[in-house]
């Protein structure tokens, strides 16, 4: 199976500022990289396909980069609806796994 | 629009069986696989199993072979999961979520989502 590690596990940050969360596969997933977001009690949200493909509806402040092992998500510039819990997951193979997730907070 | 509605949780002993059910509608179902994933109280996100567009292949997480079976009609735009000889460690929020159609695997649209627990 195919691990997935995300860091950091949780942030603290302000509004305006900009993050990036990182994702880490054990082997390489070319570009089968997803990202979402999840806030308390609501089901996950897709916002990044693919590696770098934003997902219609999502802010253009949301972006993701890298390929092989590594991978990026990127918030340009953080509004207050963007404090939530961010999962990375692959789909390169069976089973579908996601990282342990990031925690953004305020 | 596209809407998945999931049913079927609820409070069930160990060793018990429970039929959760996902109705979709707003999109083809039948042009789609379809997931559930899991989350148990305070964790992440778990994918549990996948089914193709016919039903003909279905792909489950280690945890749950041999327990638990996808199923889907898509005369009926609904998608099932079969939860046999239950355990604690499968408490969670169950989602079903629909898989994009571009191939690269990521689950453009989720139900709300049914708890079930495992509890005596």
């Amino acid at each position: 199976d195919i691990q997935m590690t995300q860091s950091p596990s949780s942030l603290s940050a302000s509004v305006g500022d900009r993050v990036t969360i990182t994702c880490r596969a054990s082997q390489s997933i070319s570009i089968y990289l997803n990202w979402y977001q999840q806030k308390p009690g609501k089901a996950p949200n897709l916002l990044i396909y693919a590696a770098s493909s934003l997902q219609s509806g999502v802010p253009s402040r949301f972006s993701g980069s890298g390929s092989g092992t590594d991978f990026t998500l990127t918030i340009s510039s953080l509004q207050p609806e963007d404090f939530a819990t961010y999962y990375c997951q692959q789909g390169y193979s069976t089973p579908i796994t996601f990282g342990q997730g990031t925690r953004l907070e305020i | 629009d596209v809407q998945l509605v999931e049913s079927g949780g609820g409070l069930v002993q160990p060793g018990g069986s429970l039929r959760l059910s996902c109705a979709a509608s707003g999109f083809t179902f039948s042009g789609y696989s379809m997931s559930w994933v899991r989350q148990a109280p305070g964790k992440g996100l778990e994918w549990v199993a996948n089914i193709k567009e016919d039903g003909g292949e279905k792909y489950y997480v280690d945890s749950v072979k041999g327990r638990f079976t996808i199923s889907r009609d898509n005369a009926k735009n609904s998608l099932y999961l079969e939860m046999n000889s239950l355990r604690a460690e499968d408490t969670a929020v169950y989602y079903c979520a629909r898989v994009g159609s571009s191939g690269w695997s990521f689950l453009d649209y989720w139900g709300q989502g049914t708890l079930v627990i495992v509890s005596s």
